[in-house]
């Protein structure tokens, strides 16, 4: 099986402008969660979405927005870019959001905004 | 909000059983304990997880003590390739899917 899919894995943006990432989960799975990490806050969890659905939300700004699709692809998007937003986006999918759910991570989006 | 505590790093000697340690003293009755470790730059990738028993697979033991209040991961031969951060994850259920990283241990093996 292939596992979680992100495009693009690079990208350089400048500030105010927008940007959109997309997560293809593993066959299969349908939940996916996405993730932040720079060097000063670690990993930190963006929000979760099952089923088209956002079931769970951290704690960003509202330039964050995300959304998934009925064959369970992702998509997260990034408005008005500030020079913090520069980090490792990543995403990751599970079967779904029961109890004893193991999540597989991606290989990550970099994103450098200048 | 992270729920373990690990410490910041740990060398290991190539060949040798590394055993990285975590505290959740506060976890709850039905919360899981998971394993992740980071490859620089990479995606975190799952290692092992478990609630009450020890458990095994192909790349590592779990370890969890009687009380759940602690645990070790286990990896029995370690290799210059699992140098990397590795990170104990207590999972709440009521967060859904959603994973609290803290720092981690940066496991260094060397030759």
């Amino acid at each position: 099986k292939a596992g979680v899919t992100q495009t693009p894995r690079y990208l350089i943006k400048t500030r105010g402008q927008q940007v959109t990432l997309s997560c293809s989960p593993i066959s299969g799975h349908r939940s996916v969660s996405w993730y932040q990490q720079t060097p000063g806050q670690g990993l930190q969890f963006l929000f979760e979405y099952f089923s088209e659905t956002q079931r769970n939300k951290g704690n960003f700004p509202g330039r964050f927005s995300g959304r998934q699709f009925s064959n369970s692809r992702s998509e997260m998007n990034v408005s008005t870019l500030e020079l913090g937003d520069s980090a490792l986006y990543l995403c990751a999918s599970s079967l779904g959001t029961g109890g004893e759910e193991t999540q597989y991570f991606g290989p990550g989006t970099r994103l450098l905004v200048l | 909000d992270a729920k373990t505590t690990q410490p910041p790093s740990m060398d290991c000697a190539e060949g040798r059983a590394a055993n990285l340690p975590c505290n959740h003293s506060t976890i709850s009755g039905n919360e899981y304990v998971y394993w992740y470790r980071q490859i620089h730059s990479q995606g975190p990738q799952y290692i092992i997880h478990g609630l009450k028993n020890n458990e095994t697979n192909e790349m590592a033991s779990l370890i969890i003590t009687e009380d759940r209040k602690s645990s070790t991961l286990i990896l029995p031969h370690a290799t210059l390739r699992d140098t990397a951060v590795y990170y104990c994850i207590v999972r709440v259920l009521v967060y859904g899917n959603k994973l609290v990283f803290g720092a981690g241990t940066i496991l260094r093996v060397k030759s």
